[in-house]
């Protein structure tokens, strides 16, 4: 069965700070890792990894995948206000049941001003 | 505009009732998803449909049947719903199983 696991559970900074949010895995036959932003409604779509050690960018957020150690990591600098959120990690594989994305347990962040 | 939108937001009903959730997506999807998040924000997989096949996860009871009238919907059925069946329902859809995008949620409650 699939997993995943995401460090630390919930994170508490400032805002100006910079922010490292952790996910490993375990999944058979590894299709893709997903970063996903969820604050009151439906998660929306951050990141897409496929292959190792090339870092996808937005604005103020980055995330990279490590394949051979199974883990990829969320970088938010200069946070603000708006990035506090719960930060999900997914993966694709055929692990997972029904085919669908196996979810980690998120990282709640919560920026304070 | 919306590109996945589920029917109702909310859903407040009583322990043995059956009831049913919309979704539809606009963006030509090949394959749609059925989530469950409970109280603790986990989400976890029920279902996905691609192309009339019906992929269930193993955990998800039979009292909760996905049906599909065309690709463009995936609606979920639940019988005799229970007091652990209250949660967040999402749907989602991808196309070739790559990035899912997921729709706003059917908070329902069970009393």
């Amino acid at each position: 069965e699939d997993k995943v696991v995401q460090s630390p559970l919930s994170l508490v900074v400032h805002e100006g700070d910079t922010v490292t949010l952790n996910c490993s895995y375990e999944v058979t036959n590894f299709r893709s890792l997903l970063w996903y932003k969820q604050e009151k409604k439906a998660p929306t779509f951050l990141f897409m990894l496929t292959s190792s050690g090339i870092e996808k960018k937005s604005g103020r957020l980055s995330s990279i995948l490590d394949k051979k150690e199974l883990f990829s990591i969320l970088n938010i600098t200069a946070t603000q206000t708006g990035d506090s959120a719960i930060y999900l990690c997914a993966v694709v594989g055929t692990g997972g049941g029904a085919d669908g994305l196996t979810f980690g347990k998120g990282t709640h962040l919560i920026i304070q001003p | 505009d919306t590109a996945v939108s589920q029917t109702p937001k909310y859903l407040v009903t009583q322990m043995g009732n059956d009831k049913s959730i919309k979704c539809e997506q606009n963006l030509g999807h090949d394959t749609m998803y059925w989530y469950k998040q409970d109280s603790k924000k986990f989400l976890k997989i029920m279902f996905s449909y691609n192309n009339k096949e019906l992929i269930i996860n193993e955990t998800v009871p039979n009292r909760f049947s996905p049906k599909s009238p065309d690709k463009a919907h995936l609606n979920l059925h639940i019988n005799s719903l229970e007091l652990g069946d209250s949660a967040v329902y999402f749907c989602a859809s991808s196309h070739a199983g790559l990035v899912q995008f997921f729709g706003p949620g059917t908070r329902l409650t069970v009393l």
